[in-house]
């Protein structure tokens, strides 16, 4: 049964680099029918996509964060690693790991998500 | 401010049927597919409809999307009490080269 584990600090100082992994079970992160991605939903507002990747390193990224993130796969552990620098109280929000269809670019599966706050 | 728009929020009473709209651009919508997905109150979302119409399995067949031009909607029918969640739309944007979404619309059943 394929399953997306997020994890990473529950807490992240402003400034600082924001860290979470995604192990993926069930299905290996060198398919060539899907991407990995990562997808935020801040506190009261709707879902932001933040970035995919294939396998073999090919990525996209949101404009709108791109300065600020780097996303990441480990085909040796089957992970997907996501930092996002710089960060600000902006960037509380529970993080997704997802499973992004090739063709189409959609999330087919989803992550439990992951708390990260940016507090001092 | 998101790049496709949906209603903030809709409802309707059990057994009705809803919809909610979803409107782009030609740099999105109107040049490729749309997909839906739900959340439910302190889950993870979860994919609804993709390509426009397409349920993946599990999902009932009271749920079904279309599209037509730059805009499209979610149809729920025999609405149900469990269907009280944020429902977002998504498509893949050509100009900005990345996955976006509505801002969401907060299903309520009455």
């Amino acid at each position: 049964q394929l399953q997306l584990q997020e994890s990473g600090p529950g807490l992240v100082k402003p400034s600082e680099t924001l860290s979470l992994t995604c192990t993926v079970s069930g299905d290996s992160i060198s398919s060539t029918t899907h991407y990995w991605g990562w997808v935020r939903r801040p506190p009261g507002k709707g879902l932001q996509w933040i970035a995919n990747i294939y396998y073999s390193g090919a990525t996209y990224y949101n404009p709108s964060l791109k300065s600020r993130v780097t996303i990441s796969v480990d085909t040796s552990k089957n992970q997907v690693s996501l930092k996002l620098r710089s960060v600000t109280a902006a960037d509380t929000a529970d993080y997704y790991c997802t499973r992004v269809k090739f063709w189409g670019q959609y999330m087919d599966v989803w992550g439990r998500g992951t708390t990260v706050a940016v507090s001092s | 401010q998101s790049v496709l728009t949906q209603p903030p929020s809709a409802s309707g009473t059990p057994g009705q049927r809803v919809t909610i709209s979803c409107s782009g651009s030609s740099s999105n919508i109107g040049s490729t597919t749309v997909h839906w997905y739900r959340q439910l109150p302190g889950t993870a979302p979860k994919l609804l409809i993709y390509a426009n119409d397409q349920r993946p399995s599990g999902v009932p067949d009271r749920f079904s999307g279309s599209k037509s031009g730059t805009s499209a909607s979610l149809a729920i029918s025999g609405l149900q009490s469990e269907d009280e969640a944020d429902y977002y739309c998504a498509a893949w944007d050509g100009s900005l080269n990345g996955v976006v979404f509505g801002g969401g619309t907060k299903l309520t059943v009455l």
